[in-house]
Order: structure tokens, then sequence, then C-alpha cells
């Protein structure tokens, strides 16, 4: 069982539609980050989460910390091809840092 | 700035053999991660290096370990290896020591076991 999991697993979507993933766990997590990870390449972060409810935005990104911290979501408004990859949530579990099994998004023009 | 760089890119082994991989952080990073990446697992943590010292450490078996260099590179070595240890090791490097602060990682090592 993964401590965090990811939904959809896999997105297929028309260039400027909007989109929400979701990262949710039955455990609290002190803070959450967001990455990208294109084919080839390592991942990048998007964004770090750390107070329950609050809410980041990143150009068309916008990403939410539930209240109770113990889930996350991911919304991109007016999505683009330069948008298609495998977004992963991760947390830090005393001295562990867990990864959901990610989001493989792809964007068609 | 340069980025992580990560050495050999790609490996290919037999059971039984060890393997050694090498990462370098960014230039004044001194904390190193270590990931393993595959398929069927997703991406999961090895350990974290800060100032020459182990200081987090995922669930992976003693076949895996790490060391870091005063100069801040680091190697990872797996003994003994499984076909199960295939996979794609990425490094992760950071300014400071813990999981709240940005890491930049590595384009990895894809490790082939025969």
């Amino acid at each position: 069982t993964q401590l965090l999991e990811q939904s959809p697993q896999f997105l297929s979507i028309q260039e400027g539609e909007n989109l929400t993933v979701y990262c949710n766990s039955s455990s609290v997590f002190s803070s959450l980050q967001w990455y990208r990870q294109e084919p080839g390449e390592g991942p990048v972060l998007l964004v770090t989460v750390v107070t329950g409810g609050e809410v980041k935005k990143l150009k068309r990104l916008t990403f939410q910390f539930g209240d109770a911290r113990k889930d996350s979501s991911l919304h991109i408004t007016a999505a683009q091809p330069g948008d298609t990859g495998l977004y992963l949530c991760a947390g830090p579990r005393g001295q562990n840092f867990v990864f959901g099994p990610g989001t493989r998004l792809s964007v068609l023009p | 700035k340069a980025g992580v760089t990560q050495t050999p890119r790609y490996l290919i082994k037999t059971r039984g053999q060890q393997v050694t991989l090498s990462c370098s952080p960014i230039s004044g990073h001194r904390s190193v991660s270590w990931y393993q990446q595959t398929p069927g697992q997703g991406l999961q943590f090895l350990f974290e290096y800060f100032s020459e010292t182990q200081r987090n450490k995922g669930n992976f078996p003693g076949r895996f370990s790490g060391r870091q260099f005063s100069n801040s590179r680091s190697e990872m070595n797996v003994s003994t290896l499984e076909l199960g240890d295939s996979a794609l090791y990425l490094c992760a490097s950071s300014f400071r020591t813990g999981f709240y602060n940005e890491q930049f990682f590595g384009p990895g090592t894809r490790l082939t076991v025969l």
C-alpha cells in the first residue's frame, strides 16, 4: 500500500482544457511537494506547501494543501503541450521521503 | 551554474556483481540524496548525505550504501546485485539538509542487471 496515492493515474486532454490531479494519504504530512518529470530527466520541483488550507499559484498552476494536511491538489488552467509530463507529489515521513506513484499527463495540441 | 551531474549515464551489470555510481552536486550544495526509480515501485528515497554524514535513510537493505566526500561529491554502492536492482538511480542536491529544501535532480544513471 502506497503512503501517498495519486489520481488519476493517466490523463490525456486537449490543449486549452482545465484539469485537476490529486494526491491523498491517510496520514498527516508536515509538508508536501509537487514535482514534474519529463522523459529522460530528473524531477523538477514545482512547489512546496506547508500550511493546512494553503493555496499557491504558479502561473497557470494552482496548488492546494488540505486543511487536515492529508491531501493536496494541483489544478492546471488552459493546459498546454509543454505541461506534458509525470506529476509527482512527495512528503517527509520521519527519516524517509516518500513519493506518490504519479499522474502521467499528456496534453495534445 | 552547472547542474547536478551523474556518471555513468548507463551501466550493465550481471547478478552478484557490485556497482558504484557517482554524483557531483551543484557548486555550493552540501546535501546529496539518492533515489531509485522503477516502473513498479516508482520513486523511492535511498539516503541523504550532508557534510559527509548520512542524515536520513529510506527502507532499503544494507546492500545499498553511500558516502560523501569533503568536496560534497557522493557515491552510491550496490553490492551483490539482484535483477530487481535494475532501475534509474537519481541523485539530487540541495544547499541545506532536510526535506523542506528545494532539491535539484540530476539526469540519473540507468542500471540494468542481467
